[in-house]
């Protein structure tokens, strides 16, 4: 059974369309989180959510509107897709705010043509 | 800026042998630092971590050392084993607030020969 849960893996598309990642976590943890790993293999934060509470927004364009209904599920929306948002986009959760600890999905691999 | 570095992009070992990877940090704010372990199509996974007020953490056949004056961390695999191919992760997060926020490096692509 797995702990966090993305969908789709791969997703391909042209620029200019909308598309969603959904991410659910069945291990009753409190924190979720949006990670985007580019071409240069970074890791970096895009947004957390602290039971359903948005926590942090780092200066993702406004394209980017993540979408928490409960503490077990966070999506991610595109709008007006770019060739620059082709990227493995990975979402995790965490205990709470105070844990450094993440488990991570097994990523979204978007390509945008 | 790159605040956090992993300075080799990949590391070759013999089977048994010891791996040695190594990171470095810009950030004298971080308190918390993480190693996370990467297999391809695969989420990264949770290896060890260590507080700023430790200098060493032990689990297992990983051991990740910190020197906060040098703002350095290393992760030791005493034996390496060929399942431990991989791509090492280093993380750095501040502590009480906002944790998960961590600040990764770019990855060390170890390769365990057998």
């Amino acid at each position: 059974d797995t702990a966090v849960s993305q969908t789709p893996k791969y997703l391909v598309t042209q620029m200019g369309n909308d598309k969603s990642i959904k991410c659910e976590q069945n291990l009753g943890h409190d924190t979720m989180y949006w990670y985007k790993q580019d071409s240069k293999k970074f890791l970096k934060i895009m947004f957390s959510y602290n039971n359903k509470e948005l926590i942090i927004n780092e200066t993702v364009p406004n394209r980017f509107s993540p979408k928490s209904p409960d503490k077990a599920h966070l999506n991610l929306h595109i709008n007006s897709l770019e060739l620059g948002d082709s990227a493995v986009y990975f979402c995790a959760s965490s205990q709470g705010l105070s844990v450094a600890v993440l488990t991570f999905g097994a990523g979204s691999r978007l390509t945008v043509l | 800026d790159q605040q956090v570095k992993q300075n080799s992009p990949s590391l070759s070992v013999q089977e048994g042998r010891i791996s040695i990877l190594n990171c470095d940090y810009t950030n004298s704010m971080f308190d918390y630092f993480l190693w996370y372990k990467k297999y391809p199509a695969e989420g990264p996974t949770f290896l060890i971590s260590i507080s700023s007020i430790k200098d060493k953490n032990e689990d297992g056949r990983f051991t990740v050392f910190l020197n906060k004056s040098a703002k350095h961390l290393s992760l030791h695999i005493v034996p390496s084993q060929p399942g431990d191919s991989a791509v090492y992760f280093c993380a750095a997060s501040g502590y009480n607030t906002n944790a998960g926020k961590s600040t990764f490096g770019d990855g060390t692509t170890l390769t365990v020969k057998p």
